[in-house]
């Protein structure tokens, strides 16, 4: 089945400057690559998605970028505020089964 | 519109003991999906429905059980509670389900004591 690897596990950056984190999956039937935000006691948001026939996606200060060749891919964020503190999940899917998730980057804008 | 409701929020059960925990999926989401969250593992797939059907089934053992009614609402029963179950339970609701467009509902944070 897919496994999905996610780095760092914790990042702290200071607010305004920019925070990359970064994946990679075994499946190469993956087609389907979302990012989640969760803040401290609520439940995962989707905040960006791509999908295998695109390199890079943008909406606002957050951007998603594939490499299908390397089986890779990562959320930047520009111009970090502290809402942006939470921990931030990578996952995949192949569309016909379960999204396989990453184990998570704790992000701590430091003000 | 509505989101994902999961009810109840939270619960208190003793070892051995079973529970049945709920959720209702956006209106016309027909897709829904049940993930366990715990500190050590991160989200782990328990199980997905689609029109009632049982679609997908992660690596947990046969306690974990679940159900789809006609109305998409899904039902998830843990038998017999060991206190590693103790997590916080997420369904997730989409249109097609497959991993596209999950919205999560808050989830239900089960102790087992």
């Amino acid at each position: 089945g897919e496994n999905v690897e996610q780095h760092p596990s914790t990042l702290s950056v200071q607010e305004g400057d920019s925070a990359v984190i970064k994946c990679t999956y075994s499946d190469s039937a993956s087609n389907y690559f979302p990012w989640y935000k969760q803040e401290l006691g609520k439940r995962p948001q989707l905040i960006i998605d791509i999908r295998s026939n695109v390199g890079e996606k943008k909406d606002q200060r957050i951007a998603v970028t594939l490499n299908k060749t390397a089986k890779h891919f990562s959320l930047h964020i520009t111009e970090t505020q502290p809402e942006d503190s939470a921990v931030y999940f990578c996952a995949a899917s192949n569309g016909n089964e379960k999204l396989t998730f990453g184990t998570g980057t704790r992000l701590t804008i430091i003000p | 519109k509505a989101g994902v409701t999961q009810t109840p929020r939270y619960l208190i059960k003793t070892r051995g003991q079973q529970v049945t925990l709920s959720c209702s999926p956006i209106s016309g989401h027909r897709s829904v999906s049940w993930y366990q969250q715990t500190p050590g593992q991160g989200l782990q797939f328990l199980f997905e429905y689609f029109s009632e059907t049982q679609r997908n089934k992660g690596n947990f053992p046969g306690r974990f059980s679940g159900r789809q009614f006609s109305n998409s609402r899904s039902e998830m029963n843990v038998s017999t509670l060991e206190l590693g179950d103790s997590a916080l339970y997420l369904c997730a609701s989409s249109v097609t389900g497959g991993g596209y467009g999950y919205t999560f509902g808050s989830g239900t944070r089960l102790t087992v004591v």
